[in-house]
């Protein structure tokens, strides 16, 4: 079982480029986020989406897109990079439906580490 | 915007000793998540406590919830170099879905 997979796992991008950091969950889970991690500190949310098709903003969203086209995949596009968004990126999926407790477990990948120069 | 703030951020400590973090906050949460992660890892889930007043125990480590449900705090007994990491605490927006993390304290246990 593969789990939560992120690629790539190391990106060096130029300021004004365009990328996507890839992820895929074969757990059948039905929310995907997307979080980064600034050096010494916590994930702040990004991205989030409860389902195919369905996507919301998170705490930090301005510079970035999401599409959730499949239950599986949830790609994050970066356009126009700049330097305030080297990070790690986190992604990770969840099992949740509305009050649950126990669905609320996050399984996260191993992260894409971003620096833009 | 719910704000969770841990301390101490930072805590070197030798083998053998006992240590406490917190995880504190002016909101109430339904239910508070403690995470473990190591270098060049994503965060893997420890524990979720959900009453006021709960305590949880794995292994060396204990979890506590506050009455009011607005802070935490971790204990660990006899800590030992496996234990060195970031602890992250998360609380948990039942009706979204999603949660909200702290910064971390980040642990070093030396032999």
């Amino acid at each position: 079982n593969a789990g939560v997979t992120q690629t790539p796992k190391f990106r060096i991008l130029k300021i004004g480029q365009s990328m996507t950091l890839q992820c895929a969950q074969d757990m059948n889970h039905n929310y995907m986020y997307w979080y980064r991690q600034d050096p010494g500190m916590g994930l702040k949310l990004i991205y989030y989406s409860v389902g195919a098709g369905i996507t919301d903003k998170g705490e930090v969203p301005n510079g970035y897109n999401v599409s959730r086209s499949t239950t599986e995949d949830f790609p994050l596009r970066l356009e126009l990079a700049a330097p305030s968004q080297t990070s790690v990126y986190f992604c990770a999926s969840s099992y949740y439906y509305r009050g649950s407790i126990s669905g609320t477990e996050a399984f996260f990948g191993q992260g894409t580490r971003l620096t833009v120069v | 915007t719910q704000l969770l703030e841990q301390s101490p951020q930072f805590l070197s400590i030798q083998e053998g000793e006992n240590l406490t973090v917190y995880c504190n906050s002016s909101s109430v949460f339904s239910s508070l998540q403690w995470y473990r992660q190591e270098p060049g890892e994503g965060p893997v889930l420890l524990v979720t406590v959900v009453t006021g007043g709960e305590v949880k125990k794995l292994k060396r480590l204990t979890f506590q919830f506050g009455d009011a449900r607005k802070d935490s705090s971790l204990h660990i007994t006899a800590a030992q170099p496996g234990d060195t990491g970031l602890y992250l605490c998360a609380g948990v927006d039942t009706n979204a879905g999603k949660s909200t993390f702290g910064d971390g304290t980040t642990l070093t246990v030396k032999p």
